[in-house]
């Protein structure tokens, strides 16, 4: 089945300055790929996500990079603010009529003053 | 944006009795809801799957007794963890999506579950 790998599991930024989460995916099936942001006590909530026909997507300062042939994709934060601390998830959806989401680990990025 | 509601938000029950989650999609009709259970500093880790009018599909390692989901209105699915004991605290999370295919799912706020 499916497994998504995220890295790193912990990362603290200078506020203004750029954070990159990373997550890889093992099944080639899988077209539609999200990420949440997750505050503390709260359900996730989709911040941005990219289809496998899409190389790229940006909304604002949250873009997303998807490498299919590396089965790589990214996410990119710019000029991080105290709000965005939080956990942040990528996750891969199973190409079938179950829909399944596969969550990466989860990454806890700190925003530092 | 699609709004997904869960009741209670926390709750507190002693081993052995049965506590009943709710989980609603607010402005639209799910055909399909998830549910999630995710311990402390954890991933969201799927249990079942829920179509409306059908039986759940349960995730492997996922006891279909212990955790009873009825799926009754396109609006509408509960988790009831029967027989609780303390390992079965945990934040749980159902999620809902409309439509076939990949497409977004709308998460509920979550249920933080305690059992003493």
């Amino acid at each position: 089945g499916e497994n998504v790998e995220q890295h790193p599991s912990t990362l603290s930024v200078q506020e203004g300055d750029s954070a990159v989460i990373k997550c890889t995916y093992s099944d080639s099936a899988s077209n539609y790929f999200p990420w949440y942001k997750q505050e503390l006590g709260k359900g996730p909530q989709l911040i941005i996500d990219i289809r496998s026909n899409v190389g790229e997507k940006k909304d604002q300062r949250i873009a997303v990079t998807l490498n299919k042939t590396a089965k790589h994709f990214s996410l990119h934060i710019t000029e991080t603010q105290p709000e965005d601390s939080a956990v942040y998830f990528c996750a891969a959806i199973l190409y079938s009529s179950a829909s399944k989401i596969i969550f990466g680990s989860g990454t806890r990025l700190s925003i530092r003053p | 944006g699609a709004v997904v509601s869960q009741h209670p938000s926390w709750v507190i029950c002693k081993s052995g009795t049965s506590v009943k989650i709710e989980c609603r999609s607010l402005d639209f009709q799910a055909t399909t809801m998830f549910w999630y259970r995710q311990f402390p500093k954890q991933s969201l880790m799927l249990m079942a799957t829920s179509n409306e009018g059908s039986k759940a599909t349960y995730e492997q390692g996922v006891e279909k007794d212990k955790f009873l989901i009825n799926h009754a209105s396109l609006t509408l699915s509960t988790l009831t963890v029967t027989s609780a004991h303390p390992e079965d605290s945990s934040f749980y999370i159902c999620s809902a999506k409309s439509g076939q295919g990949a497409s977004e799912q709308y998460f509920g706020p979550g249920t933080r579950l305690t059992v003493t």
